[in-house]
C-alpha cells in the first residue's frame, strides 16, 4: 500500500539556519504530495503541495520539489526563524491521505 | 480559506460516557476522513466516506463510528468512552480541484477522558 517515510526528529537549529526534512514515499499510482505543518496546540495546515513530477511547491519560504525518479518531496527553507518551529509533516494522496510520522522543529535564537 | 469546523474544540468525560464529535464543512466536499493523532505524533486514519451513505474503516482498528447521512455532516461517536480514547482527533475534507486533490483540515476536538 502507499506509505511515506519522513526523516526522524528532532531537529533543532539556531535562527537563520539551512533547513531540510526529508520525505520519501511509495505509491501505487501517481499520487499527489503535500507538507503540513502543526504549530504547538493548533491543528495542521497545509503548507506547500505539488500535484505531479518535477512540480515545486513552495510557500512561506519552504520549497519541496516532487521528484518521481527518486520518489522525495524533500521540505527546505533557506533561513529558519523562531516561528518556524513545528511539527512538519509529508503526505501523500492517492485515494486517501497518508501520513509520514512527522518530524518536530526546533529554533532557536 | 478552509471552512471546515470541529465541535467540541475540548471536552472532558467519564469513563462509559458516549461521546459525539461533530464535523462539518461548506464546502460540499465529497470525500470526508477522520484522523486520531496523540500530541505532536503521527496521524492515524480511522475512518473516511466518499459520499453519502458511505462510510469505510481506516488503517488504525478504532472503536468509534462515524455516518453520512448528509454530504456536509461526517460526525464520529463513541458509545462509551475509555482513558484509552484520549486523543485528539481532525476531521479532513477533500475534493479534486483540477490541479489535483487538496485536503482541508478542521481544527481539532482534544477529548480527555478521566
Amino acid at each position: 500500500g502507499d506509505s511515506v517515510t519522513q526523516m526522524e526528529g528532532p531537529v533543532t537549529l539556531s535562527e537563520e539556519a539551512f533547513l531540510t526534512i526529508n520525505c520519501t514515499y511509495t505509491a501505487t499510482g501517481y499520487p499527489s504530495l503535500f507538507w503540513y505543518v502543526q504549530y504547538p496546540g493548533e491543528g495542521l495546515q497545509l503548507l506547500l503541495k505539488a500535484t505531479k513530477a518535477d512540480d515545486k511547491g513552495s510557500n512561506k519560504g519552504f520549497e519541496a520539489t516532487y521528484r518521481k525518479e527518486t520518489t522525495s518531496f524533500h521540505l527546505e527553507k533557506g533561513s529558519v526563524q523562531v516561528s518556524d518551529s513545528a511539527v512538519y509533516f509529508c503526505a501523500l494522496y492517492d485515494y486517501k491521505l497518508s501520513f509520514g510520522a512527522g518530524t518536530t522543529v526546533t529554533v532557536r535564537a | 480559506e478552509a471552512d471546515i469546523y470541529q465541535t467540541p474544540r475540548y471536552l472532558v468525560i467519564g469513563t462509559g460516557k458516549k461521546i459525539t464529535l461533530e464535523c462539518s464543512q461548506t464546502m460540499g466536499h465529497d470525500k470526508m476522513y477522520w484522523y486520531q493523532q496523540d500530541p505532536g505524533m503521527e496521524l492515524h486514519l480511522i475512518h473516511y466516506s466518499y459520499g453519502v451513505n458511505s462510510t469505510e474503516k481506516g488503517d488504525l482498528s478504532s472503536e468509534s463510528t462515524v455516518s453520512r447521512i448528509r454530504t456536509e455532516h461526517f460526525p464520529l461517536t463513541l458509545e462509551s468512552a475509555r482513558p484509552s480514547h484520549t486523543s485528539q482527533y481532525l476531521c479532513a475534507s477533500s475534493e479534486y480541484e483540477g490541479s489535483g486533490n487538496t485536503i482541508y483540515f478542521g481544527e481539532g476536538s482534544w477529548l480527555t477522558v478521566v
